[in-house]
């Protein structure tokens, strides 16, 4: 079945560093891409999604690219603020199986210091 | 207020008892679904529904049991409580088959001891 990979965390940065959360995915068809935030006490947000190979979302300098080939919504911030830290889900569309599920990863934790 | 919420926010629950998590949207989305979110496990789904009337298992549906007589309410029962469903508990809701992109309420913090 579909299945959804991310990089382990914590992952610890300082405010205005590069930030890169690796996912990658298996699906069969044309799954669509999402990553979801989770502030602390919060449910989960919506951050940016692509539908189709090669797009790019962004939301708030946060951007992921729909790569086909390598099967991959790597997640990527150029500085990144101590208001960032947070959970990070990668998650894609359940179209074989129906019902507008998601198949999500098992999140990245992110801690910014100053 | 409009939105999807969730009660109650905190519960805790003795071994062996009922206890039902209500969630509820004002979108009218068609979808609504019930996951738990558990430490190394990311979120996982307990089931869903389709359409008011219409629900189906997810990933770990044992214990757990859903009605859905109106679209905007979607109940979750735990039928006897075990200390293995300790979770927090999110439900969230889709429109129809459009973006797959799906809204989520606050959680539900349920500890059973």
């Amino acid at each position: 079945g579909d299945s959804v990979t991310q990089m382990e965390g914590p992952v610890t940065l300082s405010e205005e560093a590069f930030l890169t959360i690796n996912c990658t995915y298996t699906a069969t068809g044309y799954p669509s891409l999402f990553w979801y935030v989770q502030y602390p006490g919060e449910g989960l947000q919506l951050l940016l999604k692509a539908t189709k190979a090669d797009d790019k979302g962004s939301n708030k300098g946060f951007e992921a690219t729909y790569r086909k080939e390598t099967t991959s919504f790597h997640l990527e911030k150029g500085s990144v603020q101590v208001s960032d830290s947070a959970v990070y889900f990668c998650a894609l569309s359940d179209r074989t199986g129906g019902g507008n599920k998601l198949t999500f990863g098992t999140g990245t934790q992110l801690k910014v210091e100053l | 207020d409009a939105g999807i919420t969730q009660s109650p926010r905190y519960k805790i629950t003795e071994t062996g008892r009922q206890v039902t998590l209500m969630c509820h949207q004002t979108w009218s989305h068609s979808y609504m679904f019930w996951y738990r979110q558990d430490l190394g496990h990311g979120l996982r789904l307990i089931y869903y529904s389709a359409a008011a009337d219409i629900t189906d298992k997810g990933e770990v549906p044992d214990g757990y049991v859903v009605s859905r007589s109106k679209t905007e309410n979607f109940p979750l029962t735990l039928e006897s409580a075990t200390r293995s469903q300790t979770s927090v508990y999110f439900c969230a809701s889709s429109e129809k088959e459009i973006s797959y992109e799906q809204y989520f309420g606050p959680g539900t913090r349920l500890t059973v001891t």
